[in-house]
């Protein structure tokens, strides 16, 4: 079986600052794993994905993502933050059929004018 | 293209009464996931549909949720004798094919569904 764990529900930014969403993870073999973001009264779009290429993912819109095995973690970074990053944002692990993803709770980003 | 569409976008119902839920995926996609998202929660699995494959039913929560899917195209999710607790944003997905993770998911809009 395999989870994920957000280790922050809300984070709070200045516009031009930088972000940093946490995520680690759980899994008995080498998982596939995603960040999606998900706007108000939309369905989630997908950010960027590890699947055992690069440790370092750049995905869509200037956001990037570490794999660190060792930690057990993925966490997503972007430099400067925008007012349209304001958003929830889910950190997802794939399961052993791999079309089972496993979903953290999510975490809400706001962005400070 | 067109993406993943999902009808109603909202749903409001009465407590006891059967909702069908409607997803059109993306054209040429053979697998169709449908989640449901619980207010402020992460999304859940309920079902996955590959081709004419045996679905995946695993998630359904109770024998109240069932789902149909003809072929590689419109899927519906069917909740019989609605209960409050039902109340979330149904997610419909679809890939081209599962089982490989190069194959991303492809979400709709959601229903919203109230239960009063």
């Amino acid at each position: 079986a395999q989870s994920v764990t957000q280790l922050d529900s809300h984070v709070s930014v200045s516009e031009g600052t930088p972000v940093l969403l946490r995520c680690n993870y759980s899994s008995s073999y080498s998982p596939s794993l995603f960040w999606y973001v998900q706007h108000p009264n939309k369905g989630l779009q997908l950010l960027l994905k590890y699947t055992s290429a690069a440790t370092l993912v750049k995905g869509i819109n200037g956001f990037e993502a570490e794999f660190k095995k060792s930690e057990t973690s993925f966490h997503l970074t972007k430099p400067s933050a925008h007012m349209s990053d304001a958003a929830e944002y889910f950190c997802v692990v794939s399961g052993s059929n791999d079309y089972k993803l496993s979903f953290g709770a999510g975490t809400t980003v706001t962005v400070r004018a | 293209g067109a993406g993943v569409s999902q009808s109603p976008s909202n749903k409001v119902t009465e407590k006891g009464k059967d909702v069908e839920l409607r997803c059109d995926p993306i054209s040429g996609h053979t697998a169709l996931y449908w989640y449901r998202q619980r207010l402020g929660q992460g999304l859940e699995f309920l079902i996955y549909f590959q081709g004419n494959s045996a679905p995946d039913k695993s998630g359904l929560p109770s024998d109240r949720f069932s789902a149909e899917r003809t072929g590689e195209s419109v899927s519906t999710l069917t909740i019989q004798r609605t209960q409050q607790e039902d109340s979330a944003v149904y997610l419909c997905a679809s890939s081209f094919r599962a089982g490989s993770s190069n194959q991303p998911q492809h979400f709709g809009d959601g229903t919203r569904l109230s239960i009063l």
